[in-house]
Formats: structure tokens, sequence, C-alpha cells
């Protein structure tokens, strides 16, 4: 099984609200990624969490938290957005980031929209 | 620093036409080379890996075969239902992060019945 799931499918927001996007697996993977992609771009790095402790933040604003709970889950907390924030947000998880089979695999995403 | 060049952009074929997609890579060392598949609003579906120059590996009508510079994915008999954005993307051996994936921009398949 290669799944990783995430919710919401959709949300919409305004710029002053709090909200989170959630992601679970269950493949017993150890790096965790999120990933921003706007239309027709490639995705974008935003974060990787490697055994549940942030390794890279690819200078994102503060208004994207990210928080890894446990193993198999990870959040993404925001605040205060703007419009052109306004994307795709995909997770993605490989077995460790380290190893040489280190193949992401992605969720189906949140499509968010920012008011 | 390392670049992924996918071509074409955009490719139409009629359903039954073989064809073939580009990427050429620059990496300092490549760790892995990724293909995926994408379609509209929904995440990247993985497709294959290759390590090293000479690999190839199949999947239902599509092969993917990798050399020192460049990758193809080889799409034989293609379907409608193969109409889909493919990315690659390499991982290279470097001494920063080994997290990072460099994608290209995608080539658009569209099948015609």
């Amino acid at each position: 099984d290669t799944e990783v799931t995430q919710t919401p499918k959709h949300l919409v927001m305004g710029m002053t609200n709090k909200k989170s996007l959630k992601c679970e697996q269950h493949m017993g993977h150890r790096a965790m990624y999120w990933y921003k992609q706007k239309a027709k771009k490639p995705p974008e790095l935003m974060f990787v969490y490697s055994y549940e402790k942030l390794s890279i933040n690819e200078s994102v604003p503060s208004r994207f938290s990210p928080e890894c709970p446990n193993s198999s889950l990870l959040n993404l907390h925001l605040h205060a957005l703007q419009p052109e924030d306004s994307a795709l947000y995909l997770c993605a998880s490989s077995p460790s980031g380290q190893g040489r089979q280190e193949t992401q695999y992605f969720g189906p995403g949140t499509r968010l929209l920012v008011l | 620093e390392d670049q992924v060049t996918q071509s074409p952009e955009a490719l139409r074929l009629q359903e039954g036409e073989s064809s073939s997609l580009n990427c050429s890579y620059t990496v300092s060392g490549l760790r892995g080379l990724f293909w995926y598949r994408q379609d509209p609003g929904k995440g990247p579906e993985f497709l294959f890996t290759l390590y090293s120059a000479g690999e190839e590996k199949e999947k239902e009508r599509l092969k993917a075969t990798l050399t020192k510079k460049e990758s193809f994915l080889h799409i034989t008999a293609p379907k409608p239902e193969d109409s889909a954005t493919y990315l690659c993307a390499v991982q290279a051996v470097s001494g920063g992060s080994n997290y990072k994936l460099t994608f290209g921009k995608g080539t658009l398949l569209t099948v015609n019945p």
C-alpha cells in the first residue's frame, strides 16, 4: 500500500481565518513533505520532516506553520493567508529521506482558495 | 545547479499512436530519476524510479529508460485514459539535502480517440 491521505479535499478561507491541512501515511515512512503547486507549474517544496524533526524550511512565510505530531501524521497550520497563497497543497512521504530507495509518494492534495 | 528540462511541453496523439517523452537533466550526481503522472487537480502518481544509466522499467503501456544525460518515457499504443501531465524529477547526491526533488515543467499528453 502506497497511500498518502489528505484532508480536506477542498478549503475556502478568508484572509483572517485559521485553518489546518492534515496528512496521514501508514507506510512506515519517516520523511514527510509539504509542497505547494500552482496551476500548470511543478510542485514546489515547502517543508521536510525527517524522523519527526523539521529538516528543511524553504524560506516559507510564517503564516504557514508545519507540525509533525508523530511519524504518521503531518499538519500544516494556516493563518492570515493571502489570495496568492491559493494553490494545490500536496503532502508526500518517503522511507527515510536518506537512503537509496527514496521514492516520494504523493497524496491527492488539498485545493485551497483564499478570498 | 540541478536542472531538468522536459520536452515537448505538450503532445497530442491519436489512440494507438506510439511516442516518447524526453527528460534531460543536469545534476552533480544522480541519486534517482522519477517519473510521475498527474491528472488535473490531483496529486502526482508515482510511475517509475531509475537509478543508473542503462536501467529500464515497464508498466503496462509505459516504459522508462535512462542514460547519463536523459530519460525517455515511451508510450506504446496509448489510450485516451493515458491523457495527463507527465512529470520528471531528479534527486541529486549532494553535500546538502538528500530530500529535494528538482522537477521539470512537465509534458501535457492528450490522446484522442
